[in-house]
């Protein structure tokens, strides 16, 4: 099946910091990708989709900003957390997909400490 | 926007026994998904079912799209089907709506 990566799986930053989790996948190319944030206990909550060589699109209340997401080939896209504060503490997941009408393949997800 | 209500929140069972979990949507959908939460966070699919019944192993799928409902169901559970058990529908967008999930412990 396909598989989809995530680097790192873990990391600890201080606050102030800017931290950037990769999302990779590793057998097929994948037009779209969509970054999700859990949170303990809760469901998953999307944040963004990106499309292969444009411009993220963000869920109402997701701040473009803060979250900035570089879909910069077929198999990889980025998402960096800048200047991050204990409120960006989640954990984060990507998943991927080749066509619109395709499933979505998770990565294992990324669990950001910000102290 | 699409409702995805799922139950029960919570189910503890021990090793052995058989459950059912319920997945309700509120409007048509292209698709349905079941799945599973390890512990460790990750996410397995286990069923893309629209519609109809399939079986993988243990577990089986159920879904009623004209009643806007699925079914999971696992049997002689085992200690590592613990875990949350989620149910995410795609709209007409192809995005995926997610249910809140069902918190599966299963005792030895």
């Amino acid at each position: 099946g396909a598989v989809v990566s995530q680097h790192p799986s873990r990391v600890i930053c201080k606050s102030g910091t800017s931290v950037k989790i990769e999302c990779r996948s590793l057998d097929f190319q994948a037009t779209t990708m969509f970054w999700y944030r859990q949170f303990p206990k809760q469901s998953l909550m999307l944040m963004a989709t990106s499309n292969e060589g444009s411009k993220a699109t963000y869920e109402q209340g997701v701040e473009k900003d803060k979250f900035l997401i570089n879909h910069a080939s077929l198999t990889l896209s980025t998402l960096t957390v800048t200047s991050a504060h204990p409120e960006d503490s989640s954990f984060y997941i990507c998943s991927a997909r080749w066509g619109e009408t395709d499933t979505q393949y998770f990565g294992p997800g990324t669990r950001l400490t910000v102290l | 926007g699409i409702q995805v209500e799922q139950s029960p929140p919570d189910l503890i069972l021990q090793e052995g026994a058989n459950s059912t979990l319920r997945c309700n949507f509120s409007d048509s959908v292209n698709n349905l998904q079941w799945f599973h939460q390890n512990p460790w966070g990750q996410l397995i699919n286990l069923f893309y079912i629209p519609s109809g019944t399939k079986q993988n192993g243990r577990l089986s799928a159920t879904t009623v799209a004209t009643e806007r409902y699925s079914l999971l169901y696992i049997s002689s559970s085992q200690t590592t089907d613990s875990g949350v058990y989620f149910c995410a529908v795609e709209d007409s967008n192809y995005q995926l709506i997610w249910g809140a999930g069902t918190k599966l412990i299963i005792k030895p």
